[in-house]
């Protein structure tokens, strides 16, 4: 596996309180992203970040922001986590120039009570 | 923004047989298609990837095959055996900003001993 680690990897939290999600690089990978996994709707892109202090949008990113202060950290955070954002939340990288693909980092499940 | 479509959302098979999972896409500039394959618990590896200017691509029992007039791509694994029972996703991307990947909602592959 590249060299991708992300924590906590298990969080239950309560409804209201602030919650960030921490995703480490090894590999100085320019791209970073944040997903998160629901049943019956696959892997949606939250936020990416195509370098230290530039991050952008994904398909579901109300509700969440984001920070790359070094190459090898991405910050994923929840301002006042909601039931709705209780699921999976993969991080990801690749690096630049021609090659595409994407790694998956080991995943955090976070429950909101 | 891209559209990616995957079907079936279950299979079952009998050892020995092969599958087929299917993908469409609506963005006619997608131009790199990925497949991930997720067991239970654990981080979407990459299996396989397709370029836009290659229309079949094959690694040992798996592969990929792209119709880009069609805008559809497909996985097939033959010879299935009891290891290839995971969650299956297709991705699409443009080669953006970013690289945003677009996945399919997963196809869940059961190979019956």
């Amino acid at each position: 596996d590249a060299g991708i680690t992300q924590s906590p990897r298990h969080k239950v939290t309560e409804t209201g309180t602030p919650v960030t999600l921490r995703c480490h690089q090894t590999e100085n990978h320019r791209y970073m992203y944040w997903y998160r996994q629901d049943p019956g709707h696959g892997l949606r892109l939250i936020h990416y970040s195509y370098g230290v202090k530039d991050t952008d949008k994904g398909e579901v990113s109300d509700g969440y922001s984001v920070s790359r202060s070094k190459t090898e950290d991405f910050l994923l955070t929840l301002e006042s986590a909601t039931s709705s954002q209780t699921s999976v939340y993969f991080c990801a990288i690749s690096p630049s120039g021609a090659t595409y693909e994407q790694y998956f980092g080991p995943g955090t499940r976070l429950t909101v009570t | 923004g891209e559209n990616v479509e995957q079907h079936p959302s279950t299979l079952s098979v009998q050892e020995g047989d092969s599958a087929v999972i299917k993908c469409t896409y609506s963005d006619s500039a997608s131009n790199y298609f990925p497949w991930y394959k997720q067991e239970l618990g654990k981080r979407p590896q990459l299996i396989i990837d397709i370029r836009s200017n290659v229309g079949e691509k094959k690694d040992q029992r798996i592969a990929v095959t792209l119709n880009k007039t069609a805008k559809h791509f497909s996985l097939h694994i033959t010879e299935t055996q009891p290891e290839d029972s995971a969650v299956y996703f297709c991705a699409a991307t443009t080669r953006n900003t970013g690289n945003q990947f677009y996945f399919g909602t997963g196809t869940s592959l059961t190979v019956i001993p």
